[in-house]
């Protein structure tokens, strides 16, 4: 079936610095990608919306200079966490779908980032 | 909009009971409607999706869910659930398109040796 990779699954990074999570279709193209937040016991919540070839579209609330949103081919979409803060701690999923609009999302493993 | 409750956020239960994890949504629009799971530290996998036809849908693993549009619910339901169920459970409904998911706040079934 269709699978979304994401990497890395794990990182611990210091106040200040940027990070990268990459999110990649393996086996399908995907023209749009969704990226998610999700705090500790709580839902997942949509930060935005990663279309190739264009600029993401972010939900309210959501700095789009903090978190940078890159999504240059049918199969990758970027994450980067720019300047980042505790605050930032999360755990961030993305998702795609791979084919109509009647498929349903899949899901990448998520990145658990720590921010010290 | 579109928005989902998830009624219960804890639902123990033990071994080889049975389970009903509650789902209700709101939309103005007709909808898709999915249940995923996440294990710790993972991703969500899908469990099961209505998209149209029949109301009651299964899984591969026990699971059924059944959507009634007059109560506009989509309960998740297991006759016999196995240690192995524990983990948080999401209801999730996308309007028709390329829509994304909104997400209810999970219920997390705690099953009980």
């Amino acid at each position: 079936g269709a699978v979304v990779s994401q990497h890395p699954s794990r990182v611990i990074c210091k106040s200040g610095t940027s990070v990268k999570i990459e999110c990649r279709s393996l086996d399908f193209q995907a023209t749009t990608m969704f990226w998610y937040r999700q705090f500790p016991k709580q839902s997942l919540m949509l930060m935005a919306t990663s279309n190739e070839g264009s600029k993401a579209t972010y939900e309210q609330g959501v700095e789009k200079d903090k978190f940078l949103i890159n999504h240059a081919s049918l199969t990758l979409s970027t994450l980067t966490v720019t300047s980042a803060h505790p605050e930032d701690s999360s755990f961030y999923i993305c998702s795609a779908r791979d084919g109509t609009d009647i498929s349903p999302l899949h899901f990448g493993n998520g990145t658990r980032l720590t921010v010290t | 909009a579109q928005s989902v409750t998830q009624l219960d956020s804890q639902v123990p239960v033990f071994e080889e009971a049975p389970v009903e994890l509650r789902c209700n949504y709101s939309s103005s629009v007709s909808v898709y409607l999915f249940w995923y799971v996440q294990y710790p530290n993972q991703g969500l996998q899908l469990l099961l999706k209505y998209l149209s036809g029949s109301t009651l849908v299964e899984s591969i693993n026990g699971f059924e869910a059944e959507f009634n549009k007059s109560q506009t619910s989509f309960h998740l339901r297991k006759p016999s659930v196995h240690i192995s169920d524990t983990a948080e459970y999401f209801c999730a409904v996308s309007p028709r398109g390329n829509t994304p998911l909104v997400f209810g706040k999970g219920t997390r079934l705690s099953v009980i040796a």
